[in-house]
């Protein structure tokens, strides 16, 4: 059974670019959910995609979305980036929201300049 | 809302002691409580969770966490630690789909 992968693993981008980050579920996940961890923070959660649906989103603005598809990989987007935006993001899959427990990946490195 | 609290940021403990990385939450709705170790610049891997049953609930590598409703907690604890142990530790509650609210996390240091 494969874990989460993430792409790329570091990523540099330049304030006010967009970025698109990437995700493969473990296998027989239906739910994806993606989580920002500023430096020494716990992680913030974005957003949960549940058969390609959005049906749960955390405290973060429209610049943020995403996508799922019906492989159930994921994808994020940011437009418009800012400097706190720099930030590891970690995508996880679960089964059926998360009561089996989430699989994280590794994240993504993510610096805006 | 729910929100989590880890009441330490920073634990040092010596080798071969035991550890409590205490973790306190609130939620109006039942909730789902998890315990993630995370390795510097990796990841978070699940260490337990506890959703129903026995409030005792142990990993594989002898980490343990007891769920006590009345005072919110779901501390975790080990006998006796080892270097390997070092890490930063977050615990989580979830709740239906509002993925999982983590702590600001405990960095577990492990002195020889």
């Amino acid at each position: 059974e494969t874990g989460v992968t993430q792409s790329p693993t570091h990523l540099i981008k330049t304030r006010g670019q967009q970025v698109t980050l990437r995700c493969s579920s473990q296998s027989g996940h239906n739910t994806v959910s993606w989580y920002q961890q500023a430096l020494g923070q716990g992680p913030q959660f974005i957003f949960q995609y549940y058969r390609e649906e959005e049906n749960g989103r955390g405290n973060f603005p429209p610049r943020f979305s995403g996508l799922q598809f019906p492989n159930y990989s994921s994808e994020l987007n940011v437009n418009a980036l800012e400097l706190d935006d720099s930030a590891l993001y970690l995508c996880a899959s679960s089964l059926d929201s998360g009561n089996y427990g989430y699989t994280f990946g590794s994240g993504t490195r993510l610096t805006v300049v | 809302a729910q929100s989590v609290t880890q009441l330490d940021s920073q634990v040092p403990v010596f080798e071969e002691a035991p550890v409590e990385l205490r973790c306190n939450y609130s939620s109006s709705v039942s909730v789902y409580l998890f315990w993630y170790v995370q390795y510097p610049n990796q990841g978070l891997q699940l260490l337990l969770k506890y959703l129903s049953g026995s409030t005792l609930v142990e990993s594989i590598n002898g980490f343990e966490a007891e769920f006590n409703k009345s005072q919110t907690s779901f501390h975790l604890r080990k006998p006796s630690v080892h270097i390997s142990d070092t890490a930063e530790y977050f615990c989580a509650v979830e709740s239906g789909a509002d993925g999982l609210t983590f702590g600001k996390g405990t960095h577990l240091i492990i002195q020889p």
